[in-house]
């Protein structure tokens, strides 16, 4: 049971190069989301998609895109990286039943770091 | 102002001690409350989940909940050094997709 597999585990770019992460839940969740993580700053909410189809903006957006390619798939693209893009990224999901938010799972991460 | 605000910590416990961790919170319309351990390069894994006010148990760890303060609290009873890690508090209000995260208290337990 993979649970959420993101790629890569550890990216170096160039500031102006532009990155695709990706990430794949095999749970069958139908929420997925980005967050980064900076010291001291706990997790900021980059984006997310409740379901498939829809993609909302969270706390900290500029500068990023998002894709729900389907169920499993949801991919954050930095079109022209900045040295303040350099983080951690964390990939999540979660079944959020008719209740609302329930248990986030989350992926390993992916350490960036823009030079 | 932050929406979730945690004690910044470090905090220090020896081995077989109560560790108390302490988050306060801004919107009144919050629902959920979540407790994540965070080891040093890992991923949050959710350990406690809370949703009524008052206390819930699980093992050595005790969350406690006040809505009418906007506070949530954990507590690890018996501390062990496999206890090190940073917490994170994490609240959703109900219909909202979306966590909000506190900063994380660092606990360090000493041997």
């Amino acid at each position: 049971n993979a649970g959420v597999t993101q790629t890569p585990k550890f990216q170096v770019l160039k500031t102006g190069q532009s990155m695709t992460l990706q990430c794949a839940q095999d749970m069958n969740h139908n929420s997925m989301y980005w967050y980064r993580q900076d010291p001291g700053m706990g997790l900021r909410l980059i984006y997310y998609s409740a379901s498939e189809g829809t993609t909302d903006k969270g706390e900290v957006p500029n500068g990023y895109n998002v894709s729900r390619l389907n169920k499993r798939e949801f991919s954050l693209r930095l079109e022209s990286a900045a040295p303040s893009q350099t983080s951690v990224y964390f990939c999540a999901s979660s079944p959020t039943g008719g209740a609302g938010y329930t248990e986030a799972f989350f992926g390993q991460g992916t350490r960036l770091t823009v030079v | 102002q932050k929406e979730v605000e945690q004690n910044s910590g470090p905090l220090s416990v020896p081995e077989g001690a109560i560790a108390s961790l302490n988050c306060t919170y801004s919107d009144r319309g919050s629902q959920s409350f979540f407790w994540y351990r965070q080891y040093s390069g890992k991923s949050p894994e959710l350990i406690m989940f809370i949703y009524s006010n008052g206390d819930k148990e699980d093992g050595r760890f005790t969350a406690q909940l006040n809505k009418a303060s906007q506070y949530v609290s954990l507590l690890i009873r018996d501390s062990q050094p496999s206890d090190s890690a940073t917490y994170l508090c994490a609240v959703n209000t109900f219909g909202d997709y979306k966590l909000s995260f506190g900063a994380g208290t660092t606990v360090t337990v000493r041997a």
